[in-house]
């Protein structure tokens, strides 16, 4: 069945960076994009930006533009999300979802659950 | 750019129906069918439940209905049962070509 398969739980110190891992299969993985969602503890649902998987291009939130990089290795359907210079605020659970390239996601991660704390 | 509002709480009995509102403007809901709607039960990944303001995924229940006028979104709710109590976002694609999501409203089926 068509699956994201996630990354475990991460611990980080402030100012680390992390790397979550989105491994796809069920479906062919170029042929929608992936759009990496966060929420914080007890808050709501936070897009963070997409991916084009076919052609690469990147589209961040204004929010996250100087900190997150967003990949894909076609060869093993895997997405990735690296977060750089970790704050408190960033504990969240990362959710990689597929995008169907009409604003909308129809399959979510389980989540990935990053906690920064000293 | 400020969330979709939301009512915070929405309630109703098994059997009735509830109405669910998404506010934004005319760069967002207003200026797109690209409203999707999803579920999210404690400690799940939510879940498509309307995309494109009143499309139904294949195995959701015909009971959730979409629906657009003007700057609102809107999403409905039929014949409650106590499954559908959760946590209901909505979602926009906007000028900015970024997707806000609403704060979020909490059903609780009573």
């Amino acid at each position: 069945q068509v699956q994201l398969v996630q990354s475990g739980a991460e611990v980080k110190n402030p100012g680390a960076s992390v790397k979550v891992s989105c491994k796809a299969s069920g479906y062919t993985f170029i042929s929608y994009d992936i759009t990496w969602v966060r929420q914080a503890p007890g808050q709501g649902l936070e897009w963070m930006g997409g991916m084009n998987v076919k052609n690469g291009n990147t589209n961040y939130a204004q929010k996250f533009q100087d900190r997150v990089i967003m990949t894909t290795d076609t060869s093993t359907s895997t997405a990735y999300m690296d977060l750089r210079s970790l704050r408190s605020d960033d504990t969240a659970i990362y959710y990689c979802v597929r995008d169907t390239g009409s604003a909308y996601f129809d399959i979510w991660g389980r989540g990935t659950l990053v906690t920064v704390s000293s | 750019q400020s969330a979709l509002t939301q009512p915070a709480s929405v309630s109703g009995s098994p059997g009735q129906s509830i109405t669910i509102s998404c506010t934004g403007t005319s760069s967002d809901i207003g200026g797109y069918n690209y409203v999707s709607w999803y579920r999210q039960h404690p400690g799940k990944a939510p879940k498509l439940m309307i995309s494109e303001v009143s499309n139904r995924p294949s195995g959701v229940s015909n009971r959730f209905s979409g629906s657009k006028s003007g700057n609102t979104a809107s999403l409905t709710i039929s014949g409650l049962q106590a499954e559908d109590e959760a946590d209901y976002y909505c979602s926009s694609y906007t000028s900015s070509v970024t997707i806000i999501f609403g704060g979020g409203t909490k059903l609780t089926v009573l």
